[in-house]
């Protein structure tokens, strides 16, 4: 009975370095959302995917950042160059379909040295 | 665009009842939902309101009316481990599946 799984927990890059978040969504489950949150806020939409496929990116940053979700495995949110600014808690949400509620996971804490 | 505000701060004692509100501006969306997160948590799903009126599961509530673009989330019988952030949040209407959160509500539950 996992839920949204996401790894690592913590991540710590010096800047300049690559970050690669990953998240397995819950069995079942093909919706796939990326949300980053500084502190004290709520949290921002980034990008939408279902299976193979982006289906909304409007809330990702136009570089550096991108994402995927394969046929197999988990979707990987990938910043690279990373700068300070990307320090964030980046959370990652699924959902069986765009209808139902989305589940979110853990969390990765970005830390950029 | 969308714009969700919230109280930054409420403070309520231990079996008591609180309420958290939720005024937005949005040029639409299919319903409102709540979220609890504590201090390095994820998210939790507490509430979905599709339609105007009121929701109601175990401790928690959620109401909603779009005339007054306006909802809340009532506690009840508040408990210690309440405290937390909560977060209301709509998916806006217009084909978008994501997600806009509110500003936050961080509850302090005092003995």
């Amino acid at each position: 009975n996992a839920g949204v799984m996401q790894n690592p927990r913590h991540l710590v890059r010096r800047r300049g370095q690559e970050a690669r978040l990953r998240c397995s969504p819950m069995k079942g489950h093909s919706h796939v959302y990326w949300y980053r949150q500084l502190p004290e806020e709520g949290l921002k939409f980034m990008v939408y995917l279902q299976k193979e496929n982006i289906i909304d990116e409007s809330g990702m940053p136009k570089e550096r950042f991108s994402a995927e979700f394969p046929k197999e495995g988990p979707s990987i949110l990938r910043i690279q160059q990373v700068v300070r600014g990307d320090s964030a808690a980046y959370f990652c949400a699924s959902s069986p379909d765009s209808n139902q509620p989305q589940h979110f996971g853990d969390g990765t804490r970005l830390s950029i040295l | 665009g969308q714009s969700l505000e919230q109280p930054s701060e409420v403070t309520a004692v231990e079996g008591a009842i609180v309420q958290i509100n939720c005024t937005y501006q949005t040029s639409g969306f299919y319903g409102l939902s709540w979220y609890q997160q504590h201090d390095g948590g994820a998210p939790t799903f507490l509430s979905y309101n599709a339609l105007d009126g009121l929701e109601e599961t175990g401790r928690f509530s959620s109401f909603l009316s779009r005339s007054d673009s306006y909802g809340y989330l009532l506690l009840q019988e508040l408990q210690m481990k309440d405290s937390a952030s909560y977060f209301c949040a709509v998916r806006p209407s217009g084909g978008a599946n994501n997600l806009f959160f509110g500003t936050g509500t961080r509850l302090t539950v005092i003995p």
